[in-house]
């Protein structure tokens, strides 16, 4: 079945530095790809989404790009802030299909 | 702009005790889902509707129950509560399946089962 793969958190980082939270996935076909974040004590909330090959999204400063090839999804962001620390899902849906699958989830914790 | 708001925010219950959990949206979306969120697992699908009166297992169904008797409205529902289902669920809506379709999420429920 399909799959979203994350890499484990939590990720630390100081303020200012450069941000990388892997995503994979597993499917048959060409699902849309999505990132989700949560905020402490929030429900999820769109950031970003690619619906094709080769599309970039891309919101508040991060970006992602969706790569066929790799069949990647790798969020970036080049300067992180405090207020950036929550939880990152990574998530497909199909064209046909009505469901998101998430991945894991990263935690990030940004310090001053 | 309420999108989609769940009840009650925070439940505990006992063993064996049956609870209905609420989630009501108001962007006219024909989409709702259940979720269960459990760490280190992200989100699992319980149940979902594509519409008014329909209803389908996600990944993750057993042991809850869900109906949607009207389009605004998706009820969960637990008969017999396990600590097994301790969790944080989610609901959430989305307008359609296409690739641009966005799912909107409530703020949760935490649910403990003691």
């Amino acid at each position: 079945g399909d799959s979203v793969t994350q890499m484990e958190g939590p990720v630390t980082l100081s303020e200012e530095a450069f941000l990388t939270i892997n995503c994979t996935y597993t499917a048959t076909g060409y699902p849309s790809l999505f990132w989700y974040v949560q905020y402490p004590g929030e429900g999820l909330q769109l950031l970003l989404k690619a619906t094709k090959a080769d599309d970039k999204g891309s919101n508040k400063g991060f970006e992602a790009t969706y790569r066929k090839e790799t069949t990647s999804f790798h969020l970036e962001k080049g300067s992180v802030q405090v207020s950036d620390s929550a939880v990152y899902f990574c998530a497909l849906r199909f064209n046909a299909g009505n469901m998101l699958t998430f991945g894991g989830g990263t935690r990030l914790m940004v310090k001053p | 702009n309420a999108g989609v708001t769940q009840t009650p925010k925070f439940r505990v219950l006992k063993t064996g005790q049956s609870m209905t959990l609420l989630c009501a949206q108001d962007m006219n979306h024909e989409y709702m889902y259940w979720y269960r969120q459990d760490p280190g697992m992200g989100l699992r699908l319980i149940h979902y509707s594509v519409g008014e009166g329909t209803t389908a297992k996600g990944e993750v169904p057993d042991g809850y129950n869900v109906s949607r008797l009207k389009k605004q409205n998706f009820l969960l529902g637990l008969e017999s509560a396990a600590p097994s289902q301790t969790s944080v669920y989610f609901c959430a809506s989305s307008y359609h399946g296409g690739p641009v379709g966005e799912a909107f999420f409530g703020q949760g429920t935490r649910l403990t089962v003691v």
